[in-house]
């Protein structure tokens, strides 16, 4: 069965820093997705990965993926309050429907 | 246009009772789901349907019972509630093909008294 590890599960991190969450899961996985959750609302998707070595970026958000590590990470560059929020990795999916979802990094950034 | 609705947002209910969860999604995907989201932000899927037909049933009591009318729709009534079912429900959809990604809905907060 598919286990999806996240770390760090808490990350407090000031403006403009640079900083990686990743994502390790154990077996194989037909793709990796990441998603982000507001406070009190639904989770948003961010980015899907596809392939080994694949690589998506979307503002100061860029996510990878090493199949061979099993390993996905989540970039965050030059950091602004806006992206303050809980960020999940979840592997599955594909023809097998089921996701398996990390446990969230809740990522503060302050001013 | 709203992609993926649930009502109510939110249930708050006495332990014993029984309650529905409604689920709509106008995206024209074949296969829809159920998340719990725990008090620990912790989510886990319960079921998914696809086209209709159960595909996915994970270790849930048997009070939860889900039930699929049409393609763009998924209930999910739970008999009998117990404290441990407070949580956050979200209910999501996706395509079959492509990258498969799964749009959730705004969740459902259900508190049991």
């Amino acid at each position: 069965e598919l286990k999806v590890e996240q770390n760090p599960l808490f990350l407090s991190m000031q403006e403009g820093k640079n900083y990686t969450i990743y994502c390790n899961y154990s077996t194989t996985s037909d793709r990796l997705y990441w998603y982000r959750q507001d406070p009190g609302k639904s989770l948003e998707s961010l980015f899907v990965l596809l392939s080994n070595g694949a690589v998506k970026q979307e503002g100061r958000l860029m996510a990878s993926l090493d199949t061979k590590a099993r390993l996905s990470t989540l970039h965050i560059t030059a950091a602004v309050h806006d992206l303050s929020a809980t960020y999940f990795c979840a592997g599955g999916g594909g023809s097998n429907y089921k996701l398996t979802f990390g446990k969230g990094t809740l990522l503060t950034v302050n001013p | 246009d709203t992609a993926v609705s649930q009502t109510p947002k939110y249930l708050v209910t006495q332990m014993g009772n029984d309650k529905s969860i409604k689920c709509e999604q106008n995206l024209g995907h074949d296969t829809m789901y159920w998340y719990k989201q725990d008090s620990k932000k912790f989510l886990k899927i319960m079921f998914s349907y696809n086209n209709k037909e159960l595909i996915i049933n994970e270790t849930v009591p048997n009070r939860f019972s889900p039930k699929s009318p049409d393609k763009a729709h998924l209930n999910l009534h739970i008999n009998s509630l117990e404290l441990g079912d407070s949580a956050v429900y979200f209910c999501a959809s996706s395509p079959s093909g492509g990258t498969n990604t799964q749009y959730f809905g705004p969740g459902t907060r259900l508190t049991v008294l």
